[in-house]
Parts: structure tokens; sequence; C-alpha cells
């Protein structure tokens, strides 16, 4: 079945740099679209950024913009997330999701949790 | 860019019906599919409607999804309520500019 692991998470200081995986199972990972959602401490659902199957279009949320890079290795079954000058609000479980093609996600990773504190 | 609103909080007891709801306040609720994720806490989101009303495999009939768009409005009507139902919920649509997804802001079911 489809298995999505994230891993990366931990402790940080403000300013500095940080990157997520997200290790994908149970499907053809080159095949689909792939987000990163996040949540901070006790809030809702925010997108964050977009790759499509093949790496060739990203997106992102305008909060990360510019500092955020989001990339794939298809052969390694792998999404990441590249985090640079990393803020306090920054601070939240980031989760990633496959793109259902609807719209919408269909799985989700249980989500590694980033904390930007001095 | 839109919003999706949905009431903080609902609560009923087992065995009955509620509905939450999801309201989006420009653009038409019918240009793009909305999905209902369900999070229980410490765990991660998953999908019990998409594409407005179509139920993933695995998820009760017990679920289900409408639009109506005299109100710009999605739905999530859960009946026959377990226990096990007392969760989270987050209502999602697409946007073509960014945030690519917007969600709503998250309804606590609580199941008394």
């Amino acid at each position: 079945q489809v298995h999505l692991v994230e891993s990366g998470g931990g402790v940080v200081q403000p300013g500095r740099s940080l990157r997520l995986s997200c290790a994908a199972s149970g499907f053809i990972f080159s095949s689909y679209g792939m987000h990163w959602v996040r949540q901070a401490p006790g809030k809702g659902l925010e997108w964050v950024a977009v790759i499509w199957y093949d790496g060739t279009n990203k997106h992102y949320a305008d909060s990360v913009k510019g500092r955020f890079t989001i990339s794939r290795d298809n052969s390694k079954n792998t999404l990441y997330l590249q985090m640079n000058s990393l803020r306090d609000e920054d601070t939240a479980v980031y989760h990633c999701a496959r793109d259902g093609g609807y719209d919408g996600g269909d799985y989700w990773g249980q989500g590694t949790l980033v904390t930007v504190s001095s | 860019k839109f919003m999706l609103t949905q009431p903080h909080s609902v609560s009923e007891s087992p065995g009955k019906t509620v509905t939450i709801s999801c309201t989006r306040n420009s653009g038409s609720i019918a240009s793009n599919y909305v999905q209902w994720y369900q999070q229980r806490p410490g765990s991660a989101p998953t999908t019990v409607i998409y594409e407005d009303n179509q139920r993933p495999s695995g998820v009760p009939d017990r679920f289900s999804g409408s639009i109506d768009s005299s109100s710009n409005s999605a739905s999530l009507t859960i009946s026959g309520l377990k226990t096990e139902d007392e969760a989270h919920y987050y209502c999602q649509s697409y946007a073509n500019t960014n945030p690519n997804w917007v969600f709503g802001g998250g309804t606590k079911l609580t199941v008394l």
C-alpha cells in the first residue's frame, strides 16, 4: 500500500537551514505530483509547495517563496524540501502528500516536526 | 485568492447525524472540487471525501459530501456517529494561483 515517511525535522536556530525528506513506497512515485503541507502547533493545515511528477514545475506559497526549495529524486522515490533562512513562524509539522489528480491529495505522511528557536 | 470558512467546532451524540459546512468567500464553490480530510490527534490527515462527494475505498458510507451553489458552500455529513469519528475535519479546494491548495480552518468534531 501507499506509504509516505518524512524525516529530517529537528530544532534549528532562526536563519539556519534544514532539509526534509519524504520516502515514498507502494506506488509509482515518478507518476505523481507531490506536495508539502505544514501544520503549526495547534493550528490548521497550510499548503507549502508542489512539484510535478517529473520535476519540471514547482510552485510555492508566498510565505516560503525564495526561502524553500522543493525537489525530488525519482530514482530514489524521495521528495525533498530544502528550507533556508528559517523563521520562528516556520515551526510546524511538515507533511508530504501525494497529489490525487483531482484538485487535492489522496495520501499523506505522518509528518516531521521542525522547531525554529534560539 | 479565496478563503474557505468552517465552524470551529461541532458536537453531537453517538448515533446521530452531523453536518460540517465549508463556505467559499469568492468564486464559485463548483469551480474546483472540494476534498475533506479527517485528522485524529497525532496522526496524518486521511481523505474521507474527494471530488465533492466521492468516498475513497475503505471509508464507510456514513460519510457523504455535497456542494450547494446557492450558499456557495460544501458540506460533510456523517451519519450514525461513532466515538471513533471524533477528530478534526478540514475542507480543501484548489486555486489556480497561490496557494495551490486552499484549506478551511478545520472543525473539531466531538462525539459525546
